[in-house]
């Protein structure tokens, strides 16, 4: 079945620690996207990818990275620079270049202890 | 500049009772539209989307959502709530930018409540 993985589901941090999460998706999209969702705020843009080896800041990329070295994977690294880094993030990909849907995958929740 | 505004951060209907999900728009282009639910500690799923075609969408688990321009409106409706319809929904415009990418804003969400 075509769809997105993200991995680890459930992840525990110490401060000052780097943390990265993975996106794999299967569905030939072109762009991938990661937000971070908080309660109460909807979903929040850190990165999108439009093609691979090129992506772009959203609106709260300070203190995440990532890389687009294959098309079907799209790594998001929460650096110990992020200064509130407990949330659930979403991945999602779609077609490039159009007005279609998110696919999402089912989220990954890291906490810092 | 596009935006998104869901009216209500909390609904709570009874089983067996109409859903209304309110959603305004903002879009410099001519947009399109969607509607998500996500369940908690899921990820989000597609219910329906609008794309300038018919302006009555049908969506999945007898959702659907009329789209308004003159009102700028796109909001969800259900006939009868089931308990399983309990989830957050989200609204999300989609239209394209001078760079020739396009943008997904998302609204705040509403959290459905149904009670037995």
């Amino acid at each position: 079945d075509g769809g997105i993985t993200q991995s680890p589901k459930y992840l525990f941090r110490k401060e000052g620690q780097n943390v990265t999460l993975s996106c794999e998706q299967n569905l030939n999209h072109d762009a991938m996207y990661w937000y971070r969702q908080d309660p109460g705020q909807g979903l929040r843009l850190i990165y999108y990818s439009q093609i691979v080896n090129d992506f772009q800041k959203g609106d709260i990329a300070e203190g995440y990275s990532v890389s687009r070295e294959k098309k079907e994977s799209f790594p998001l690294t929460v650096t110990s620079a992020q200064k509130n880094p407990t949330a659930f993030y979403l991945c999602a990909s779609s077609l490039r270049g159009s007005t279609g849907e998110l696919f999402f995958g089912e989220g990954s929740r890291l906490t810092v202890l | 500049a596009q935006s998104v505004t869901q009216l209500d951060s909390h609904v709570s209907v009874s089983e067996g009772t109409p859903v209304l999900l309110r959603c305004n728009y903002s879009s410099s282009y001519s947009p399109s539209l969607f509607w998500y639910v996500q369940h908690p500690n899921k990820g989000l799923q597609l219910l329906l989307k609008y794309t300038s075609a018919a302006t009555l969408v049908k969506g999945i688990n007898g959702f659907e959502a009329e789209f308004k321009k003159s009102e700028t409106s796109f909001h969800l409706t259900k006939p009868s709530a089931h308990m399983s319809d309990a989830a957050e929904y989200f609204c999300v415009v989609s239209d394209g930018t001078t760079s020739g990418t396009y943008k997904y804003i998302f609204g705040t969400g509403t959290r459905l409540k149904v009670l037995a």
